[in-house]
């Protein structure tokens, strides 16, 4: 069974510095793209980042470049979001997600709640 | 960016009864590749995300088949045979051809 477990989600104030990390098991972690999406409270999804097998190759979304870094650490199945500069704006549930674009193959972590406030 | 616009935003259905979702995106979402790459997904309260739909048209696994999805270039179409009491929640459409892949608004879809 495919399980993603993120942590390290809390409040932190503007300006302010979090790391998140999630936790794979269930599946051969190195194989798959992995990524971050974001819901600000009673709002939208937000496709944050991803990040190749191997980490050669990663996307960011515009709203976060240059605070944001995405990164991987296949030899511990874990997935990383640092996240630095933060704003008020950034404070949302941040999902861990596993998705293959051409398969049936599609896992949500249960989300890491990021609050930013002063 | 690829602009995603759902409708409608709200959904009111009777039980047993069909319902379907638009979704159309700002410019095509063909891929280099020939692949449309076209999400559904269903939030329902206090939930994560779960995909319904991928690549237009293809169930993920273990969704029922009363869920179908349609629709091409630019314009798409999820559709529910008969809702139940478990359909209700957010629908969220959303395309993965071009980065930043991007989500439609969410149409909330509840049992009238």
């Amino acid at each position: 069974e495919v399980q993603l477990v993120e942590s390290g989600g809390g409040l932190v104030q503007p300006g302010g510095s979090l790391r998140l990390s999630c936790a794979a098991s269930g599946f051969t972690f190195s194989s798959f793209w992995m990524s971050w999406v974001r819901q600000a409270p009673g709002k939208g999804l937000e496709w944050v980042a991803n990040i190749k097998q191997d980490g050669s190759d990663k996307n960011i979304v515009d709203s976060v470049k240059g605070r944001f870094i995405i990164s991987r650490d296949n030899a511990k199945n874990s997935l990383f979001l640092q996240m630095n500069s933060l704003r008020a704006e950034d404070t949302a549930v941040y999902y861990c997600v596993k998705e293959s674009r051409s398969r049936s193959e599609s896992d949500w972590g249960q989300g890491t709640l990021v609050s930013v406030s002063s | 960016d690829v602009v995603m616009t759902q409708s409608p935003l709200s959904l009111p259905v009777a039980l047993g009864q069909p319902a379907s979702i638009s979704c159309r995106s700002s410019q095509s979402l063909v891929d280099s590749d020939g692949n449309t790459y076209f999400n559904w997904y269903h939030q329902r309260p206090g939930q994560s995300p779960r995909r319904l739909i991928y690549k237009v048209s293809n169930r993920d696994s273990g969704v029922p088949d009363k869920f179908s999805g349609g629709g091409s270039g630019t314009d798409f179409t999820l559709k529910i045979s008969r809702v139940e009491a478990e359909d209700v929640g957010v629908y969220y459409c959303m395309q993965g051809t071009q980065w930043p892949w991007t989500f439609g608004q969410g149409t909330k879809v509840e049992i009238k």
